[in-house]
């Protein structure tokens, strides 16, 4: 399964936006990239997924360039409480959540 | 609508010591999984449970055993515990299929001294 890449720490202001990058340079077809959030004392909580391109939801974006060797975890005008662990999943269709791997996260500090 | 439910929350326990720790989802999903996070890391899984009567072994196993009691429920028993179990154990539930998103309880903290 692909190897995934993530900054260790990141501040940012509030009101700003952020972006997080994920480098998984041996993606293979089939898989796909899924983010999660983990508050301190809270288990991780699925933020967004996708394939290709761009995927929107209520809470963030998800940008994939065409060659899918990163991608772009992207959270707009972040508030106190985004304060949290991200981490960055590559997974394949071939297999379950069981082979899933969660690396260290990007620790990310919102400054008031 | 609770989603994972763990108990307990906390638990000290003294070297060679048992327990099991509890997980339950109301949302009917097939497959369940109990991680470990340890000061600093990422989560290892240590074993998982595909569908109701099927256990299989994680990253982690070791030390560790588990019981998918029916479909909404999967436990961890540390038969003997070692302090190198200190750690914060999260159970999780997923639909079945690669891309479902997994589902997590809040954890348990334990502390084996």
């Amino acid at each position: 399964l692909a190897k995934t890449t993530q900054p260790i720490s990141m501040d940012s202001y509030e009101g700003q936006e952020v972006n997080i990058t994920c480098s998984h340079n041996n993606i293979a077809t089939n898989d796909y990239i899924t983010w999660y959030q983990q508050f301190p004392s809270q288990g991780p909580r699925f933020i967004i997924q996708g394939y290709k391109t761009k995927v929107t939801n209520e809470v963030a974006s998800l940008f994939i360039p065409a060659d899918r060797k990163s991608s772009t975890l992207s959270l707009p005008r972040v508030s106190l409480s985004d304060t949290a662990v991200y981490y960055c999943l590559v997974g394949t269709s071939n297999f379950g959540n069981e082979k899933l791997t969660f690396g260290t996260g990007t620790r990310l500090t919102i400054i008031p | 609508n609770a989603g994972v439910t763990q108990t307990p929350k906390f638990q000290v326990l003294k070297t060679g010591q048992s327990m099991t720790l509890q997980c339950a989802q109301d949302m009917n999903h097939n497959s369940m999984y109990w991680y470990r996070q340890d000061p600093g890391m990422g989560l290892r899984l240590i074993y998982y449970s595909a569908s109701e009567g099927t256990t299989d072994k994680g990253e982690v196993p070791n030390g560790y055993n588990v019981s998918r009691l029916n479909k909404r429920e999967f436990s961890l028993r540390l038969e003997s515990a070692a302090p190198s179990q200190t750690s914060v154990y999260f159970c999780a539930s997923s639909r079945t299929g690669a891309n479902s998103p997994l589902h997590f309880g809040n954890g348990t903290r334990l502390t084996v001294t």
